[in-house]
């Protein structure tokens, strides 16, 4: 059964830093990987999606990795906001389905 | 607006109640998921729907219970028989030509008396 990690669970920085989170799966026989960002009491929006012949994705100041074969994503944000504080899911979807597997989230904080 | 509503965004359960949240979606897609989101945690898969008239249960059915009359609607009931309700909610959709990819609703609030 694909389980997904994301580290740290919780993070706070100043104005300004680049930063890094990161997502592992178990299982590499992914179809894609998705990051999303949840704003406390919302729904989630998509950020970036990053089909598993991908390697990366970049929206503005975000760029995001898939290593597929080592079962690692990394979602980058460069110059970061304090708009930027919400809390941010990867989730995967297997080659053999449909369902979204959800890793339990980074909820990030910048600090103005 | 194409998109998914649910409702009511704030929901309040007694012991022993039934209650159902709705979720309506206007994306004319064929599939619709149900997520509960403990504080902290990411989504786990609740129920799903490929098509009308047909669900699935996902990985933490017990105590809900789903109906897909309607291509557009999606309702989640949550029984008596579920004792740890308080959760946040959130309904989403796919379609038959991209079935991999979601789109989540705004989400709904459930809290216990």
């Amino acid at each position: 059964k694909q389980e997904v990690t994301q580290i740290p669970a919780a993070l706070s920085v100043p104005e300004g830093e680049n930063l890094v989170l990161n997502c592992s799966f178990t299982d590499s026989a992914i179809y894609n990987l998705q990051w999303f960002r949840q704003d406390p009491g919302k729904g989630l929006t998509s950020l970036l999606l990053i089909q598993s012949s991908q390697r990366e994705q970049t929206s503005g100041r975000l760029n995001a990795s898939l290593d597929k074969s080592s079962g690692r994503s990394t979602l980058y944000i460069a110059a970061s906001q304090p708009g930027d504080s919400a809390t941010y899911l990867c989730a995967v979807v297997g080659d053999a389905g449909n369902m979204l597997t959800f890793g339990g989230g980074t909820r990030l904080m910048v600090k103005p | 607006d194409g998109g998914i509503t649910q409702s009511p965004k704030y929901l309040f359960r007694k012991e022993g109640q039934n209650v159902t949240l709705s979720c309506e979606q206007n994306l004319n897609h064929d599939a619709m998921y149900w997520y509960r989101q403990d504080p902290g945690q990411g989504l786990r898969l609740i129920y799903y729907s490929q098509i009308v008239n047909d669900f699935q249960k996902g990985d933490i059915a017990e105590g809900y219970s789903v109906s897909r009359e309607k291509k557009e609607s999606f309702p989640l009931t949550v029984t008596s028989a579920q004792k740890n309700p308080t959760a946040f909610y959130l309904c989403a959709s796919s379609s038959r030509t991209n079935i991999k990819t979601q789109y989540f609703g705004p989400g709904t609030r459930l809290l216990v008396l």
